[in-house]
């Protein structure tokens, strides 16, 4: 079945680098996707990736996509406090929803 | 602005009680999604809507209902069958066959049960 599996927890240091590693099971979804959620709100679409695609880069943010490991992975360069945050993986499921993994949380410490 | 309002933002309710938790959006999508979140445990999908009069149960629908009598909004009630409600309460849309798949996510409605 879908299934989607994250780290639950991630501390660095500002300024370094941080990558939260996600793995997935459904080859076929055409888009993988990365939401940020802050404490008590919604979720935020940070960036996507489409299924074609090795990487993306936008700004901060470089995504590399492993379709032979079914392997996502997310990295934040010169981590802020304010990208504290939980950071959750998602593919497409079969009913148009999007199947979430448990969510990293990332701490950055000053 | 357009986006996804849920309401309340925070709800008590007693053991046995039904609630209801709103959810409109003026964004024109199809297809509406209500998620739970508890503590570890990720999004868990309850309910979804792909047009209007109609909706599917989700991975943990047990204990909730939902009704999609217009396009712009999809209630979700928590009843006294469910057992364990206390939960963070998401509501999403996006549009349906179409586009990047993503959905657009409001935010939250935290139910406690005392």
């Amino acid at each position: 079945g879908e299934d989607v599996e994250q780290s639950l927890f991630l501390s660095v240091r500002e300024g370094d680098s941080s990558v939260i590693n996600c793995t997935y099971t459904d080859s076929s979804s055409t888009y993988l996707y990365w939401y940020k959620q802050e404490p008590g709100a919604g979720l935020q679409l940070l960036t996507y990736i489409f299924s074609n695609m090795d990487m993306k880069q936008d700004q901060r943010l470089t995504v590399l996509l492993n379709k032979k490991d079914k392997h996502l992975s997310l990295r934040i360069a010169d981590t802020q406090t304010g990208d504290s945050a939980i950071y959750f993986c998602a593919e497409g499921g079969s009913q148009g929803n999007l199947i979430f993994g448990k969510g990293t949380k990332l701490s950055v410490k000053p | 602005d357009g986006g996804i309002t849920q309401s309340p933002k925070y709800l008590f309710r007693k053991e046995g009680q039904n609630v209801t938790l709103s959810c409109e959006q003026n964004l024109n999508h199809d297809a509406m999604y209500w998620y739970r979140q508890d503590p570890g445990q990720g999004l868990r999908l309850i309910y979804y809507s792909q047009i209007v009069n109609d909706f599917q149960k989700g991975d943990i629908a047990e204990g909730y209902s939902v009704s999609r009598e217009k396009k712009e909004s999809f209630p979700l009630t928590v009843t006294s069958a469910q057992k364990n409600p206390t939960a963070f309460y998401l509501c999403a849309s996006s549009i349906r066959g179409r586009g990047t798949g993503e959905l657009f996510f409001g935010e939250g409605s935290r139910l406690t049960v005392l």
